[in-house]
């Protein structure tokens, strides 16, 4: 069957300017989690979601990022006035349901962000 | 708080010698562990995970981790490198659902 799936695979753009990064998950995954990989911090978590809402924020790295998750599917990770710091691939994963351990998660391909 | 440290950012092997990858969990409770690998230009793979059921985990492509309680380690090991084995390895922790990685071995294998 598909997999997650995530557009655009790359996205360069000026600094400043508002960018948005999509998430297909798999088709009857309730968990959603969006996650940054980048030279000097690894790979972050940022966000997760639930159906819906998000119970976890504590990853976001400033007021100007933002996701959101519509009918349990699609979500959409939003990076408003862009700097250089937040050139990275952005990771987006989905489960089966939300666990507090063994849960696995299934990741896309991910889009590479690069801030000029 | 829980979290993984992973010995060593690059490991080098020749085909067909024993791959080891290092990581060391810290939890006060019985965590969650995962081993991912990164292809590159992919995302992540999931190898395997321990969840408490058996110390000795096996995953896919030939690989295995041993939980060791007594050393806080959870070490990913293949008896023979192949070349197609050349990818990033990441241990993880599960905390309240969320995945918190190590920083990643890069494994390099040679002919």
């Amino acid at each position: 069957g598909a997999g997650v799936s995530q557009s655009p695979s790359n996205k360069v753009t000026e600094k400043g300017k508002d960018v948005e990064l999509r998430c297909d998950p798999i088709s009857g995954h309730t968990a959603l989690y969006w996650y940054r990989q980048s030279l000097g911090q690894g790979l972050e978590f940022l966000i997760y979601f639930q159906g819906n809402s998000a119970p976890d924020k504590s990853g976001l790295p400033s007021d100007r990022f933002s996701a959101e998750r519509t009918g349990g599917s699609v979500s959409t990770l939003t990076i408003q006035r862009t700097q250089q710091e937040d050139s990275a691939v952005y990771l987006c994963a989905s489960s089966p349901r939300m666990g507090t351990g063994g849960v696995e998660q299934f990741f896309g391909p991910g889009t590479r962000l690069t801030v000029l | 708080a829980q979290s993984v440290t992973q010995l060593g950012s690059h490991v080098s092997v020749s085909e067909g010698a024993l791959v080891l990858l290092r990581c060391n969990y810290s939890s006060s409770v019985p965590p969650y562990l995962f081993w991912y690998v990164q292809y590159p230009n992919q995302g992540l793979q999931l190898l395997l995970k321990y969840t408490s059921a058996a110390t000795l985990v096996k995953g896919i492509n030939g690989f295995e981790a041993e939980f060791k309680k007594s050393e806080t380690s959870f070490h990913l090991t293949k008896p023979s490198a192949h070349m197609s084995d050349a990818a990033e390895y990441f241990c993880a922790v599960s905390i309240s659902g969320k995945l918190i990685f190590g920083t990643g071995t890069r494994l390099q294998v040679f002919p």
